[in-house]
Order: structure tokens, then sequence, then C-alpha cells
């Protein structure tokens, strides 16, 4: 049964808007998050992580927001750009030992 | 440069027949880890090894063999058990509990 769930497999935005990717989990115990990005037939690059004493993170153009109580977060794009285009995978758990990752997410900024 | 290096890019192994990934990093991490992708699907965990000389299964470790005689190679051996073993595989090493670096990833392929 997969812990970390990722709904939406493909999003479109238009360059210059924020891009929001949403990623879901189920475990409580998970207290640790990370966002990685992936090229095709390149392995995933790490894009921003948060602790779940916080519930956000900001880096860039990039934020992550944590809902503990939802058992939900989401990472923001703004503003977004045509390089920004690429799968985006959430992962959570408890350390890099245990960690879960969602089925990913792909993003498309249109010119 | 500092980095994680997986060869071949590319293989392609015919029924019955042992294959080796091999992954190197100089990055003087303690940790590697292994990690395999189906289309559609998220990661998911082959082996780990925190130490030299140690290794743990992950949640599909049937089928596969790892070895860790130096920090700085953690090589995957996909056995003649593993019977769907046609996946992108990826290496990855930490520097502490936390994120992980990927390596560029290897496609299997069956004959």
């Amino acid at each position: 049964d997969q812990q970390v769930k990722q709904n939406s497999p493909s999003l479109s935005v238009q360059e210059g808007r924020i891009s929001i990717l949403n990623c879901d989990y189920t475990n409580s115990m998970f207290d640790y998050f990370l966002w990685y990005k992936k090229y095709p037939a390149e392995g995933p690059t790490f894009l921003i992580s948060i602790s779940s004493i916080k519930d956000k993170n900001e880096d860039g153009r990039f934020t992550v927001f944590l809902n503990k109580s939802a058992k939900h977060l989401s990472l923001h794009i703004v503003p977004s750009q045509p390089g920004d285009s690429a799968v985006y995978f959430c992962a959570a758990g408890t350390g890099a030992n245990n960690l879960f990752f969602g089925t990913g997410t792909r993003l498309t900024v249109i010119p | 440069d500092g980095g994680i290096t997986q060869s071949p890019k590319y293989l392609f192994r015919k029924e019955g027949q042992n294959v080796t990934l091999s992954c190197e990093q100089n990055l003087n991490h303690d940790a590697m880890y292994w990690y395999r992708q189906d289309p559609g699907q998220g990661l998911r965990l082959i082996y780990y090894s925190q130490i030299v000389n140690d290794f743990q299964k992950g949640d599909i470790a049937e089928g596969y063999s790892v070895s860790r005689e130096k920090k700085e190679s953690f090589p995957l051996t996909v056995t003649s058990a593993q019977k769907n073993p046609t996946a992108f595989y990826l290496c990855a090493s930490s520097p502490s509990n936390e994120k992980l670096f990927f390596g560029s990833g290897t496609q299997l392929s069956v004959l």
C-alpha cells in the first residue's frame, strides 16, 4: 500500500505563474519530507526538504508547506520557468534509511 | 568533480544470466542505497548499506544481491532469480540520515 501519494500525474502551468504540486502521506510517524526533481534518463536531484517541526521552508523560488494534521505537503514554484519542466517526486519518512517516494508529478511549464 | 557514477547507462540481460550494476561515489558518504523505478511508480528500496561490510535488505530485495567492500563502491547484482528485472535502477548515497544524492541511473532490459 502506497504510504506516499501524488494524485496528480501531470500539471501544466503558464510561464511566470505559480506551480503547486501536492503530496499526501499516511504514516503519522513520518517526520522528514523532501522534494526531488527528475529529468528523463537522469537521477533525481534534491530540491528542498522540511522537518516536522516546521510548517514552511523556502529556498528561492521554491517553498514547501507541511500540514501535519492533514498529512499533506505541497511544493510551490513561483514564478514558474520552462526549465522547471520535469517530474517532481515527494518523499517522506523518518530518515534516509526509511524514505518512501510518491509516483511523481510531471510538470510542464508553457512558454 | 564529486558525485555518484553509475555504469553502464544501459544494460541488457539474457534469460538466466546474472548482471552487475556498478555504483561508485567520491563524496565520502558512509551510506549508500539502491532503488528501482518502474514506469508510473515511485522509487522502491532494494538494499542499503550504512557502513563498509554491512548492508540491509530494503522492501524488494528478493532476486538481488550487493556487496560493500569499499566505502566508495556498492555494486548491485541482479540475479536470475529476479523474474522481472526490467527497470531503471538508481544508486544513491547520503552523508547522514537525511537527504539522498542520486546517480544518473542504469536502464536494465531483458533480451
